[in-house]
């Protein structure tokens, strides 16, 4: 069935080092990927999406890349910061049903 | 603009109740979808409404329904709840295709006693 799979589920990083959230999907006809950041006791909030025609997308100290072959689509944060501590959510759309289906989260910590 | 909110922001109730959540979107938007978070298992799609019509449907049991009024106001039901359903329960609008992003409600707590 459709399926988002996310690794890992926590990730611990020294602040100022970077870290790498990586996500797989089942349905190779996805075409959107977005990525979304949930602060603690916080509503989630979008940071950074990448469609399939392009294979990476950069805003700032976060990239996404993408490889449609592999099916896997990864998050990278540069120069980590105390506010980036927080759970990331990666998502797929479904194109045969146009679902956004979501990983289960990765908790990210940045040690100072 | 308003962002998106959620009522009520806390619920308490027991086994066997039924319970009815409410959304109302950012002006303009005209998709809501519901999901599910729980620890561990992350943001669980329930549905998705356009237009009053349910678009799209998550792999939930027909306990959990819901509808979408005119005014692109959304409510979630859940009927004969059980211990599982305890969860925070996320609201999220959209313009109108999933390609838009989506704007998350504060969400509404559940407990199920």
């Amino acid at each position: 069935g459709e399926n988002v799979e996310q690794h890992p589920s926590t990730l611990s990083v020294q602040e100022g080092d970077s870290a790498v959230i990586k996500c797989t999907y089942s349905d190779s006809a996805s075409n959107y990927f977005p990525w979304y950041k949930q602060e603690l006791g916080k509503r989630p909030q979008l940071i950074i999406d990448i469609r399939s025609n392009v294979g990476e997308k950069k805003d700032q100290r976060i990239a996404v890349t993408l490889n449609k072959t592999a099916k896997h689509f990864s998050l990278h944060i540069t120069e980590t910061q105390p506010e980036d501590s927080a759970v990331y959510f990666c998502a797929g759309l479904m194109n045969r049903d146009d679902k956004i289906i979501f990983g289960k989260g990765t908790r990210l910590h940045i040690l100072p | 603009k308003a962002g998106v909110t959620q009522t009520p922001r806390y619920l308490i109730k027991t086994r066997g109740q039924q319970v009815t959540l409410s959304c109302s979107p950012i002006s303009g938007h005209r998709s809501v979808s519901w999901y599910q978070q729980t620890p561990g298992q992350g943001l669980q799609f329930l549905f998705e409404y356009f237009s009053e019509t349910q678009r799209n449907k998550g792999n939930f049991p027909g306990r959990f329904s819901g509808r979408q009024f005119s005014n692109s106001r959304s409510e979630m039901n859940v009927s004969t709840l059980e211990l599982g359903d305890s969860a925070l329960y996320l609201c999220a609008s959209s313009l109108d295709n999933p390609y838009n992003e989506q704007f998350f409600g504060p969400g509404t707590r559940l407990t199920v006693l």
